[in-house]
Parts: structure tokens; sequence; C-alpha cells
């Protein structure tokens, strides 16, 4: 596709629940975010790759949370043990380079009951 | 902490008029401010780009000033249409030897009414 996508667009899951959130991002782009976005707020940043390796995940709130990028193009971002406060939107992004413009996906929003 | 301050956190016009949205933002060293648009449901869009040499940038309706004495950056809508009803955002990069995180702003949630 031309931008970014991310799946699914909507995830409802019960407190203690697993889940996954994927991002697909622009073919090419190197480097890849994720950030999370709760309601009337901006982003805040959790990790950026650059190719497979996690470049900084020092956003990431606690060890219940973690990333993957095997193949150096799709991303996973994975949650173990949800609790309610987990709810927000799931922002990937990606860019060329790990200076260039990020470009959004529309987002993943995680309502954890 | 590095931090970016929008304000206000919401403001409603009138189809036609313009309007004028603020940022503070205290994030050093500093290489770069974006301002987005973020329309409900959807990720952010990158309206302009500015470094710290350069003090205006236009896209169209909007244009967006800097002044890295006062740390301060603003983004101006001119004959604000409907389509604008959205929030933006202020985000500042950091230099590159700081990383590559973003700081967000909150955002101002602009509502045209007709």
């Amino acid at each position: 596709g031309a931008g970014v996508s991310q799946t699914p667009s909507n995830k409802v899951t019960e407190k203690g629940k697993y889940v996954e959130l994927r991002c697909d991002p622009i073919s090419g782009h190197t480097a890849l975010y994720w950030y999370r976005q709760s309601l009337g707020q901006g982003p805040e940043f959790l990790i950026y790759f650059q190719g497979t390796g996690a470049a900084d995940d020092s956003g990431l709130p606690n060890d219940r949370f973690f990333a993957v990028r095997p193949e150096g193009s799709v991303s996973t971002l994975k949650i173990q043990r949800t609790e309610r406060g987990d709810s927000a939107v799931y922002l990937c992004a990606s860019s060329s380079r790990g200076s260039g413009e990020q470009f959004f996906g529309p987002g993943t929003r995680l309502t954890v009951l | 902490k590095n931090q970016v301050e929008q304000s206000p956190q919401s403001l409603i016009i009138l189809e036609g008029k313009n309007c004028t949205l603020q940022c503070n933002y205290t994030v050093s060293p500093f290489s770069n401010l974006r301002w987005y648009k973020q329309d409900t449901g959807r990720g952010p869009v990158s309206l302009t780009i500015m470094t710290f040499s350069e003090n205006t940038k236009s896209n169209g309706r909007y244009t967006a000033t800097l002044d890295a004495d006062t740390k301060q950056s603003s983004l101006h809508i001119t004959a604000s249409q409907l389509s604008d009803s959205a929030s933006y955002i202020c985000v500042v990069s950091p230099s590159r030897a700081a990383g590559n995180k973003l700081t967000f702003g909150g955002g101002t949630r602009v509502l045209v009414k007709p």
C-alpha cells in the first residue's frame, strides 16, 4: 500500500488478556516507531526500530509491553496482562531514515474492559 | 524534562475566519519543529516543518512561524474551512545527537462552524 497500515483498527479485550497490534510500514522505510495516544492528548513515544533492532525502547511503560520487527518490515506491539489504563490509540509511524519525516498510520484503538 | 505546551486546548471559529494556535517548547537541543493535523480517527499528517534557522513556512492556508530565541511557534489558519476541523499538534524533534524521539504537544482541537 501507499501508506502505513495498522491492524486491527479497533480491539476490545478484557483485563488480564494478551493482545497483539500490527503495523505495516511504508515499503522501504527502515525506521519504525510506536506511539500511544490517550484521549485529548498528544502521542507519547514508546519504541523506535532501525531495521530489525530496537534502537530506543525507553518509552515502553513497563515489562508488559514488548515489540518486535523480525524482518525489518512489519512490526508487532505485544501487551501482556492488559490493564484498563492501557486503553488508548496506538499509533505506528515509519520514515525512510532515522531523522526523516515520520508518516503515521491510522492507529489501533485498544479498549480494555 | 523536555516539554511542548500548546494553547488554547480548543477553539471554535466560524467558517471563513482566521485563527492562530500557539506552541511553546523547552526541548533542547533542537533540530526541527513540525505542525501536524490530526483528523478524528486518523493518524497525524505533517503540515509544515521548520529548522531552527527558519522563521516562517507556509502550506496553502496554513502558515507557521518560529522564534528559536523565545522557543515559540505559531500556526495561523487563514480563511478557515469546515475541513480544517481537527486537532493540530506541535511536534519538536531533538538534534540527531539527542536521538529520534519526537516530543508532541497535547494539541489544539479546532472546530470550524458554518
